[in-house]
């Protein structure tokens, strides 16, 4: 039983365009709601994340929208890049943010130029 | 930079063998996970541990054992290697309270 489920499993792009990725959680306890993107051969690396007490948090092209009341959170890249082209993983944890993850099931993204 | 390192990127070992994946982390920190990664299941947690010679199950600790005599290493063992235990095995670290840094991952395959 998956706790987070993250949609689409894959998307295609044009350079500039919208990518949107959306994940949706179970546990009302979670507080602390992470995005990971990771290219082939590397491992995740943190790309950004929020906390339950904003609705969006916002760095550079990276745009995290928060839906507290539907258990929703999604990930924007504006001006997408094919340098963007990578797996993008969404998370949840419990009461801190060094906390066991629980991982959505990942969508891989690629970018058109 | 964090570094998180994994001592192998690819592995293959046969049915019924112990197999050791070692993890070393570089900056200290108190936590430190061990993942798998398979195609649309995204990352589930094997085991975690919050300091020396302490240890938590995660979500799928069947199979598996760890051990951590050291803070900066951290072992993830498979006491009989199964076929269904083929995967990308991913090691992280964290401070308290901070976000995880990933090592890049063994990919183990069992045969």
């Amino acid at each position: 039983q998956q706790q987070v489920k993250q949609s689409p499993q894959s998307l295609i792009v044009q350079k500039g365009g919208i990518s949107i990725i959306n994940c949706a959680y179970e546990n009302t306890a979670f507080d602390y709601f992470p995005w990971y993107q990771q290219f082939p051969g590397k491992g995740p690396a943190l790309l950004i994340a929020i906390r339950p007490d904003v609705s969006e948090k916002k760095e550079g092209r990276f745009t995290i929208s928060f839906n507290k009341s539907a258990k929703q959170f999604s990930l924007h890249i504006m001006d997408s890049q094919p340098g963007d082209s990578a797996t993008y993983f969404c998370a949840a944890a419990l009461n801190n943010a060094g906390n066991m993850l629980t991982f959505g099931g990942g969508t891989r993204l690629m970018v058109k130029p | 930079d964090v570094k998180v390192t994994q001592s192998s990127r690819y592995l293959v070992k046969r049915t019924g063998e112990k197999v050791f994946l070692e993890c070393v982390q570089d900056m200290d920190h108190e936590n430190m996970f061990w993942y798998r990664q398979d195609p649309g299941l995204g990352l589930r947690l094997i085991y975690f541990s919050y300091d020396v010679k302490m240890k938590e199950k995660g979500d799928i600790p069947e199979g598996y054992s760890v051990s951590r005599e050291k803070k900066e290493r951290f072992s993830l063992i498979l006491e009989s290697a199964s076929t269904n235990q083929t995967s990308m095995y991913l090691c992280a670290s964290s401070p308290f309270n901070q976000p995880q840094h990933f090592g890049d991952g063994t990919r183990l395959s069992i045969l």
